[in-house]
């Protein structure tokens, strides 16, 4: 079955970088795309940018450019979300996604990772 | 960037009602593009309806969606207890994705 498993909470202070992962299993990692989507605590959805497994292109939201590095290793399946430069507003659940290319929308979630950020 | 608007902000009603939640967006919108999802509390969201109204896998048939080009909507025909969540709508354009701010669904 499919699997998004995501790496544990962090805990970061602000000015710093926080790197964490999203492992998938159960289907052919290269085929979809993998998105990030972050969700303060009480707020809404907010998409921050997806990697291309196959080629490692990435399309990142205008927002966090210059900001954010999304990477993957397709030995171990794995994606990569790093967010430098953290400020108290970063703190927030980080979820991955997949996407079917072409599909624009996310049928698999993984548990989510809250990332604190606080002095 | 298109901005997804939801209403209403929440929704009071009880098992065995009709919830019809809304969309708009501020410019039109492909209908192939506008998405809708579940999310319970400390759960993942959960995809409900894709391309505006078709179902996704496993999704029970009380769950419809529809419309076209600024206004969308998302129906449950009879409430079951764990209906009751958070949706949100989602559209994908040239900036990206956007998600509406969500509409809590609460008995």
């Amino acid at each position: 079955q499919v699997q998004l498993v995501q790496s544990g909470a962090e805990v970061k202070k602000p000015g710093a970088s926080v790197k964490v992962s999203c492992k998938a299993s159960g289907y052919t990692f290269t085929v979809y795309y993998m998105h990030w989507v972050r969700q303060a605590p009480g707020q809404g959805l907010e998409w921050m940018g997806m990697v291309n497994p196959t080629d490692g292109n990435t399309n990142y939201a205008q927002k966090f450019q210059g900001r954010v590095t999304m990477t993957r290793d397709t030995s171990t399946s794995t994606v990569y979300i790093e967010l430098s430069i953290l400020r108290s507003e970063d703190t927030a659940v980080y979820y991955c996604a997949r996407e079917l290319p072409g599909q624009t929308y996310f049928d698999y979630w993984g548990q989510g990772i809250l990332v604190t950020v606080s002095s | 960037e298109i901005v997804l608007t939801q209403s209403p902000g929440t929704l009071s009603l009880s098992p065995g009602e009709r919830a019809t939640l809304s969309c708009r967006a501020s410019q039109s919108v492909s209908s192939k593009s506008l998405v809708w999802y579940q999310q319970k509390p400390g759960q993942a969201p959960r995809l409900l309806i894709f391309g505006a109204s078709s179902r996704a896998t496993g999704v029970p048939d009380r769950f419809s969606g529809s419309g076209s080009g600024t206004d969308f909507t998302l129906t449950i025909s009879r409430l079951e207890p764990e209906d009751f969540a958070v949706y949100y709508c989602q559209q994908y354009g040239s900036s990206g994705y956007t998600f509406g701010q969500g509409t809590k669904l609460e008995i």
